[in-house]
C-alpha cells in the first residue's frame, strides 16, 4: 500500500513553462489538498478539492490550476511558471480529522 | 484569516533532556494538529488534538481550546526528535492554517 505519491520529486524548469505536479493517493480519501513550503511561511494552503469534481483555492491559488477528475488523482498546474513559484510542493489527503503528506516536490524555476 | 504563532523559532536540546513548544492561535478552530517534518523533509502527523491532552511515548499535548493555545512536550529527547514541528488549526472544511514551525535540533 504506497499511501501517497508525488511525482516527480524534483523539477527544475525555466520561467514562463508549463508545468504539472502529480499527485496520487490510494486510501479513496475524500479530500486532498496542495501547499507550498517556503522558508519562513510553515505551509501555505494552495488548493484543495473536497470530492472528484469539486475544488476550491486556498490562501495563495493565484498562478495555479488544479483538476480531480478522478479521487485519488490531484494534479497541480503551474500555468507559466515565475521565479517566484520556487517551492518545494505538499500534496496531502484525509477523510477526516488527520491529514497524510506525500514526500513533497522540489520544484525550482529559473 | 486565523493567526498561528509558534514559540520558540528554534530550540536547540542535549539528549535527555525535556522541552516544551507553544502554539497560539487567534481565533475557535474545529481542529488542531502537530505535525513532525524530519531532516529528510517528511511531515508526520503526531498529534490530532482540538482540546484535552494525549499522549504518544515520549510526546504528548495539551490544548485549551478556550485560551486559544496548545502545548507540544518532547521529554527525554533523542537525537531522532530533531527536526521542525508545526501547528495547524483547522478553521473550516478540513482546511489547515499553519504556524512557521519550531526547529528542534537535540545533540548527542
Amino acid at each position: 500500500d504506497a499511501g501517497i505519491t508525488q511525482s516527480p520529486r524534483y523539477k527544475i524548469t525555466e520561467t514562463g513553462r508549463q508545468v504539472t505536479l502529480m499527485c496520487h493517493q490510494t486510501w479513496s480519501h475524500s479530500y486532498m489538498f496542495w501547499y507550498r513550503q517556503d522558508l519562513g511561511h510553515g505551509l501555505r494552503l494552495i488548493y484543495y478539492s473536497a470530492a472528484a469534481d469539486i475544488t476550491d483555492k486556498g490562501e495563495v491559488p493565484d498562478g495555479y490550476v488544479v483538476s480531480r477528475s478522478k479521487t485519488e488523482n490531484f494534479p497541480l498546474t503551474l500555468e507559466s511558471a515565475t521565479r517566484s513559484q520556487t517551492s518545494v510542493y505538499f500534496c496531502a489527503s484525509s477523510e477526516a480529522d488527520t491529514q497524510y503528506f506525500g514526500p513533497g516536490t522540489r520544484l525550482t524555476v529559473l | 484569516g486565523i493567526q498561528v504563532e509558534q514559540s520558540p523559532p528554534d530550540l536547540i536540546l542535549q539528549e535527555g533532556a525535556n522541552s516544551t513548544l507553544r502554539c497560539n492561535f487567534s481565533d475557535s478552530v474545529n481542529n488542531l494538529q502537530w505535525f513532525h517534518q524530519n531532516p529528510w523533509g517528511q511531515l508526520i502527523n503526531l498529534f490530532y488534538i482540538p482540546s484535552g491532552t494525549k499522549q504518544n511515548g515520549r510526546l504528548s499535548a495539551t490544548t485549551v481550546a478556550t485560551e486559544r493555545y496548545s502545548l507540544l512536550y518532547i521529554s527525554s529527547s533523542q537525537t531522532t526528535d530533531s527536526g521542525v514541528y508545526f501547528c495547524a488549526v483547522e478553521f473550516n472544511d478540513y482546511k489547515l492554517s499553519f504556524g512557521a514551525g519550531t526547529t528542534v535540533t537535540v545533540r548527542a
